[in-house]
């Protein structure tokens, strides 16, 4: 099946710094991609829609300027997470939506916040 | 309450067993999926479904548009099939997706 990989697969930062999260999709274009947020024995949330070459939709109660998202080409889409704090420690997963409506997900990235 | 309910919330099954894990949801969908999350995080989509039944190896789901009920079976369940399922639906043709709170599989030998 199609491939979407993450990097990093993990990363340990201090607070105030930023991150940058890539997600590609290795043998498919994607129009759409998501980015979701998992927290321990939780479900899924999904932070924004990205769309190619066009500003992304944010859900509700997700800063956009804390997490900034673009998407500059039909293989890639970028989550940053400025100024992160421990609460922004997460697992942040993409996944990416081929032209069947199938999605296929990242491996997710752990964001660990000193 | 969530737009997507899945039962059981856990389940343990002898290796061998058969599996039946169920997914109710409440809104109009254009697609409902079932993921798979393994403990290391990533997540495999397993099926998207829009009508009738599909099969992949030991796998087997079925959806009732008209019942907003989903299921997903595993025939002769192992200890690899040890995840976190997850069944999800889209709303709309978008993508966008409302997730279940998983169940949690034990399989053991």
């Amino acid at each position: 099946g199609a491939v979407v990989s993450q990097h990093p697969s993990r990363v340990i930062c201090k607070s105030g710094t930023s991150v940058k999260i890539e997600c590609r999709s290795l043998d498919f274009q994607a129009t759409t991609m998501f980015w979701y947020r998992q927290f321990p024995k939780q479900s899924l949330m999904l932070m924004a829609t990205s769309n190619e070459g066009s500003k992304a939709t944010y859900e509700q109660g997700v800063e956009k300027d804390k997490f900034l998202i673009n998407h500059a080409s039909l293989t890639l889409s970028t989550l940053t997470v400025t100024s992160a704090h421990p609460e922004d420690s997460s697992f942040y997963i993409c996944s990416a939506r081929d032209q069947g409506g199938e999605q296929f997900f990242g491996p997710g990235t752990r964001l660990t916040v000193l | 309450k969530n737009e997507v309910e899945q039962s059981p919330q856990n389940l343990t099954a002898q290796e061998g067993e058969f599996i039946t894990i169920n997914c109710s949801y409440s809104v109009g969908i254009s697609a409902l999926h079932w993921l798979q999350q393994h403990p290391g995080g990533g997540i495999v989509s397993l099926f998207m479904l829009s009508s009738g039944k599909k099969k992949h190896g030991r796998l087997i789901a079925t959806i009732n548009i008209q019942e907003k009920h989903s299921s997903l079976h595993i025939t002769a369940s192992h200890p690899r099939d040890s995840a976190v399922y997850i069944c999800a639906v889209s709303p709309d043709s978008w993508g966008k997706l409302q997730f279940g709170a998983g169940t949690q599989v034990v399989v053991t030998p």
